[in-house]
């Protein structure tokens, strides 16, 4: 099974500073068509998750510009180039690769 | 834009079974691959199960395999998750969403919560 591991478990920024989260898999993510199907999701508190990352770098529909993703492989990023009051929350890497797996998670806070 | 409302959570005992339902609307559904996640109270985001547009192919996740079953009505534009055996670890907030493809989870209900305690 692909383990994914986020880092850090917990972040604390101050508004308009930059925020980035590390995520890692256990095996490439790579899939045999040549895309990677790494995401990230969003949990804002006492909401459902929601997308905000698809295949490693596309801002999902709605998603503004301050998120982007990056990596390749097995070593992925999350970045938030300026914060706001409306991004804390939990933020998850999952990988769609081989069958689905997510990340712990990382709680952002202002 | 799809809507998923989930129902049919609850408080059972170990050893019980439930059956979960998902109720889209406002899309397309039977094409889709949809999915069910769960999250444990105060803990992280864990795949469950998902199911193609046909129900002719299925996945879990190894935990469950045995004692869930994920299917599905087009006709009624509904997703299930039979649940039985269940142990108190199943506990948690379930999710349904749709699965775009390969875990392009785009749309997600406002999840049903199971209790399994004696």
């Amino acid at each position: 099974d692909v383990v994914m591991t986020q880092t850090p478990l917990s972040l604390s920024v101050a508004p308009g500073q930059p925020a980035s989260i590390s995520c890692k898999s256990s095996q490439s993510l790579v899939h045999g068509d040549g895309r990677t199907y790494l995401y990230w999701y969003l949990q804002k508190p006492g909401q459902s998750p929601q997308l905000l990352i698809y295949e490693v770098s596309s801002r999902f529909s709605g998603v503004p510009d301050r998120f982007s993703g990056s990596g390749s492989g097995t070593d992925f990023t999350l970045k938030i180039s300026r914060v706001e009051a409306e991004d804390v929350g939990v933020y998850y890497c999952m990988q769609g690769t081989h069958l689905k797996t997510f990340g712990q998670g990382t709680k952002v806070e202002i | 834009e799809v809507q998923l409302v989930e129902s049919g959570g609850g408080w059972v005992q170990p050893g019980g079974s439930l059956r979960l339902s998902c109720a889209a609307s406002g899309s397309i559904f039977r094409n889709d691959w949809m999915t069910w996640v769960r999250q444990a109270p105060g803990k992280g985001l864990e795949w469950v199960a998902n199911i193609n547009g046909d129900g002719s192919e299925k996945n879990y996740m190894d935990s469950v395999k045995g004692r869930f079953t994920i299917s599905r009505d087009n006709a009624k534009n509904s997703l299930f998750l039979e649940m039985n055996s269940l142990r108190a670890e199943d506990t948690a907030v379930y999710y349904c969403a749709r699965d775009q493809y390969f875990g392009k989870l785009d749309a997600w209900g406002q999840g049903t919560l199971v209790t399994v305690s004696s």
